[in-house]
C-alpha cells in the first residue's frame, strides 16, 4: 500500500451534471477526511468517517454534496447539479485513531481530485 | 473564531541559506497541535513536523523545525539549508479538540520560492 489514493485526478464536467470522486485511504487507517482547496486558499475541511460512520460534517457540505464509506474502506464524494462554484481540488486523508486526547496523529493526503466545473 | 493565520503570500530565498515561515494562531482551548504541510504542484500535502501545546521543546525534523511561542501564539517553521526541491507551497495547520480531534483548520499558505 503505497498511501491514499483518488480517482479521477482530474473532472472537467458541465455545469448540472452529476461527479463521484473516489478515495482509496491507507488499508489500516480507519479515520477519512474530505477537504476541499480553492485556488490560493488552505483546504477546508467538508466531512469525516469513523470507519463506515459520518461523524462530522461541516456547513460547507450543501445538500447537493453526499459522502459515503460503506465498508468503512474506500470513500466516494458525489457533488449533485454542479455548478461552478464547486470547482476546486478535492483531496482526501487518512490516519489512523488517536489515544483520546492526543493531537499529534498525522494525516496522510492523497494527491488530489481537481474538479473544473464549466 | 479558531483560525490560523499566515501573512506571507510568497517568500523567496537562495539556495542554501535558511529561511523562516510565519505561522500565527487563534484557539482558547489549552491542548491543541499545530502542524506544517509541504504541497508541491503535484497538490498531495505532505507532513512535515508537529507541535503539540505542551511540548517543552521546539519540535525538529531534519532540516525542518519549528520556532514555538506560546504567549504569542506563533508557530514558524525555519528551513535550514534550503534546496531547490523545497520550493511549493507551504501550509500551517491547527487540531484542537473544542472542533473534534477530527479535522485539521488550514492557514491560506505561503509559497516558497527557492533560487540558485
Amino acid at each position: 500500500d503505497t498511501g491514499v489514493s483518488q480517482d479521477p485526478r482530474h473532472k472537467i464536467t458541465k455545469r448540472g451534471q452529476n461527479v463521484t470522486f473516489r478515495c482509496d485511504p491507507i488499508s489500516e487507517h480507519n479515520r477519512l477526511y474530505w477537504y476541499r482547496q480553492t485556488l490560493g486558499q488552505g483546504p477546508e475541511f467538508l466531512t469525516y468517517f469513523q470507519n463506515e460512520a459520518q461523524l462530522e460534517k461541516s456547513r460547507l457540505l450543501s445538500d447537493r454534496f453526499s459522502a459515503e464509506r460503506p465498508k468503512g474502506s474506500f470513500s466516494t464524494l458525489e457533488i449533485q447539479r454542479t455548478e461552478q462554484g464547486d470547482s476546486a481540488m478535492y483531496l482526501c486523508a487518512s490516519s489512523l485513531d488517536s489515544p483520546k486526547g492526543s493531537m499529534n496523529t498525522e494525516a496522510f493526503f492523497g494527491q488530489g481530485t481537481r474538479l473544473t466545473v464549466v | 473564531a479558531q483560525k490560523i493565520t499566515q501573512t506571507q503570500p510568497g517568500m523567496f530565498v537562495q539556495e542554501k541559506e535558511a529561511v523562516t515561515l510565519d505561522c500565527t494562531y487563534d484557539t482558547s482551548d489549552p491542548s491543541y497541535g499545530l502542524f506544517w504541510y509541504k504541497q508541491p504542484s503535484s497538490g498531495e500535502m505532505i507532513f512535515l513536523i508537529y507541535q503539540g501545546s505542551y511540548d517543552q521543546q521546539n519540535a525538529t525534523e531534519g532540516r525542518y523545525s519549528l520556532n514555538f511561542q506560546k504567549a504569542r501564539k506563533s508557530a514558524n517553521l525555519v528551513i535550514s539549508a534550503s534546496q531547490l526541491g523545497d520550493s511549493a507551497m507551504y501550509f500551517c495547520a491547527m487540531r484542537r479538540p473544542s472542533g473534534g480531534y477530527n479535522k485539521l483548520i488550514f492557514g491560506a499558505g505561503t509559497r516558497l520560492a527557492v533560487h540558485p
